[in-house]
């Protein structure tokens, strides 16, 4: 899982409620994405940002919002709005240059209760 | 717009067979490709990519794969398959003509490869 820390490992939350999901990474990368992981449908794009400031909408940004106040982190927050929250959430981060991979971190259960 | 797709939702191979897991991918231009392994409450690691120049592409634990233009495919292959090889297999895809601002992976829905002892 690289230089990429993902907290915490398992997330329960009461309907209703909003929580942050926290990334962090030391590998000097300048984007980092969100990825949200369901049984049998892959990974699905929420947000990224290739710089800090700067985020742009994924596939299925409704009910989720960021932040990229510093190059190291990029919190995601599901919002009471998101109406399916329960999922695996991943984080990457990738190096300038459009062939460079993408390094994951180890995920975040969510799970509302 | 680019997409990929892995027609298989699970492949089965007896230990010490050769392993294949297929992927194809359509793209308006040129693409990069890759493939990643996830193992179980894991992220997601690395094992090839392709982006220019040789067909045959090598990667981690002695996998590799073949990109055919024709065929729009990238399969991912391993002439010996390990139980520890076990997992949930994701191909990527990237169009190379897609703009500067957009570093976004498109990800089939996985391919679930079980090596029975």
């Amino acid at each position: 899982d690289g230089g990429i820390t993902q907290s915490p490992k398992y997330l329960f939350r009461k309907e209703g409620q909003n929580v942050t999901l926290s990334c962090e990474q030391n590998l000097n990368h300048d984007a980092m994405y969100w990825y949200r992981q369901d049984p049998g449908q892959g990974l699905r794009l929420i947000y990224y940002s290739q710089i800090v400031n700067d985020f742009q909408k994924g596939d299925i940004a409704e009910g989720y919002s960021v932040s990229r106040e510093k190059k190291e982190s990029f919190p995601l927050t599901v919002t009471s709005a998101q109406k399916n929250p329960t999922a695996f959430y991943l984080c990457a981060s990738k190096n300038s240059g459009g062939n460079n991979e993408q390094f994951f971190g180890p995920g975040t259960r969510l799970t509302v209760l | 717009a680019q997409s990929v797709a892995q027609p298989e939702d699970q492949v089965n191979v007896a230990e010490g067979n050769p392993l294949t897991v297929k992927c194809t991918y359509s793209v308006s231009g040129n693409p990069y490709l890759f493939w990643y392994v996830q193992y179980p409450n894991r992220g997601l690691q690395f094992l090839l990519k392709y982006i220019t120049g040789d067909n045959l592409v090598k990667g981690s634990y002695g996998f590799e794969a073949e990109f055919n233009k024709s065929q729009t495919s990238f399969h991912l292959k391993k002439p010996s398959a390990l139980v520890s090889d076990s997992a949930l297999y994701f191909c990527a895809v990237r169009d190379v003509s897609s703009g500067a601002g957009s570093y976004q992976l498109t990800f089939g829905k996985g391919t679930k490869l079980s090596v029975i002892p």
